[in-house]
Order: C-alpha cells, then structure tokens, then sequence
C-alpha cells in the first residue's frame, strides 16, 4: 500500500498570505488528522476528519480550518499568516474506526512565514 | 486537564548502552503507543500496547505498559546510533474525546 502523501513539502509564504496543505491518505483509511510540530511545542493537534466530517478539533484560532473530500484526502487551510505559524505540519491517517487507532503520518510540509 | 509527560527531554549517550524513556499520565489510558521520528520526517509508529502490565519487544526495544495504564517505558538495549531520533508516546485516554494525545518526545542521541 503506499502511504500518506503530504503536497508541498516545503513552503515560503509572508504574513498575511493564506496557504492551502494537501494530504492523501492510505488506501481505506477514513480518518485524517492534522498536526502542527514546532521545536518549543511539540507535536500539537490540529483537527480530525472522519468520513468528510469534523470528529474533533484542538486548541487552534478559527485561521485554521480543513475540509475532507469523498476520496478521504484532505486540506488544511491556514489565513491570514502570522510568524508563529512556522511549522511542520504533519497529516496522518488512520482507519478513525476506534478510540486511539494507530496514525500513520506522511512525511509532512514544513511551512516558513516570513 | 488531562497532561502526557514524557522524561527525559533529551538524552545522549555512548553506542552500547542501556536507556529507558520514561511516558506518564495521571489519567488511565485506554491505549498508548510509541512513535519514532528521524529529521525531516514524520513520526513512524513502533508499537501500540493496550493491556496493563504488557510488555512487547522490537528487536532491543523493549516496551511496557503500566498495571494501572497510566504510564509506560521504552527500553532500549545496547543502543546503536540508527537509534538515534525523536521518540514519542501518544495515547487515548478512557475518559475523553477520541483524538489521540502526544507527549513532548524524548530526543535520543546515539554517540559512535
């Protein structure tokens, strides 16, 4: 099975601009979730898509949305550019069929803000 | 506010030698798992323990799970420095919303 693929791997974007992150996930799985990794932060959760609904959302500003596509492929949209979002943003993807289901991660898009 | 903590945050240490990582929570788990990230990729998992008191093995890792499933540990044997890398536990915990839930990592460094 291939895996999860994340479009761009990399990005320059200036504050202010708004930037669109594409994830595929693996073949079957339902379930896509979004993360946000910065060296002083951690890896902190964005929001999950499970059969093209929002399951659950973290501690994120509404800048952050997402949508999911009948395919299971997702977006993530990010307005309104502000420095701090400099990031590694991550997608995994997993079946969403129970409570903790093992993520599979692409290889991420590390986004730069100046 | 249910808090993953992970111990220590960075560790280096000589080829050889034995290390145990350290995950904890003061809430119960109803699964844990362990991740491994290298530079410039995204985290891969490792193991997923769901009894308390198990204990999987991969290969020199050795990983356990608490009696209580409120924490765990990653053992490593004889560490090798293809095992150097960012190690991460994440769970879900019994009482609280489906997402998963990621410690800070523990950066390992392997010295030749």
């Amino acid at each position: 099975k291939a895996g999860v693929t994340q479009t761009p791997r990399y990005l320059i974007k200036t504050r202010g601009q708004q930037v669109t992150l594409s994830c595929s996930p693996i073949s079957g799985h339902r379930s896509v979730s979004w993360y946000q990794q910065t060296p002083g932060q951690g890896l902190q959760f964005l929001f999950e898509y499970f059969s093209e609904t929002q399951r659950n959302k973290g501690n994120f500003p509404g800048r952050f949305s997402g949508r999911q596509f009948s395919n299971s492929r997702s977006e993530m949209n990010v307005s309104t550019l502000e420095l701090g979002d400099s990031a590694l943003y991550l997608c995994a993807s997993s079946s969403g069929q129970f409570k903790g289901s093992e993520q599979y991660f692409g290889p991420g898009t590390r986004l730069t803000v100046t | 506010t249910q808090l993953l903590e992970q111990s220590p945050q960075f560790l280096s240490i000589q080829e050889g030698e034995n290390l145990t990582v350290y995950c904890n929570s003061s809430s119960v788990f109803s699964s844990l798992q362990w991740y491994r990230q290298e530079p410039g990729e995204g985290p891969v998992l490792l193991v997923t323990v769901v009894t308390g008191g198990e204990v999987k093995k991969l290969k020199r890792l050795t990983f356990q799970f608490g009696d209580a499933r409120k924490d765990s540990s990653l053992h490593i044997t004889a560490a090798q420095t293809g095992d150097t890398g960012l190690y991460l536990c994440a769970g879900a915990w019994i009482q609280g919303a489906q997402k998963l839930v990621f410690g800070q990592g523990t950066r390992l460094t392997i010295n030749p």
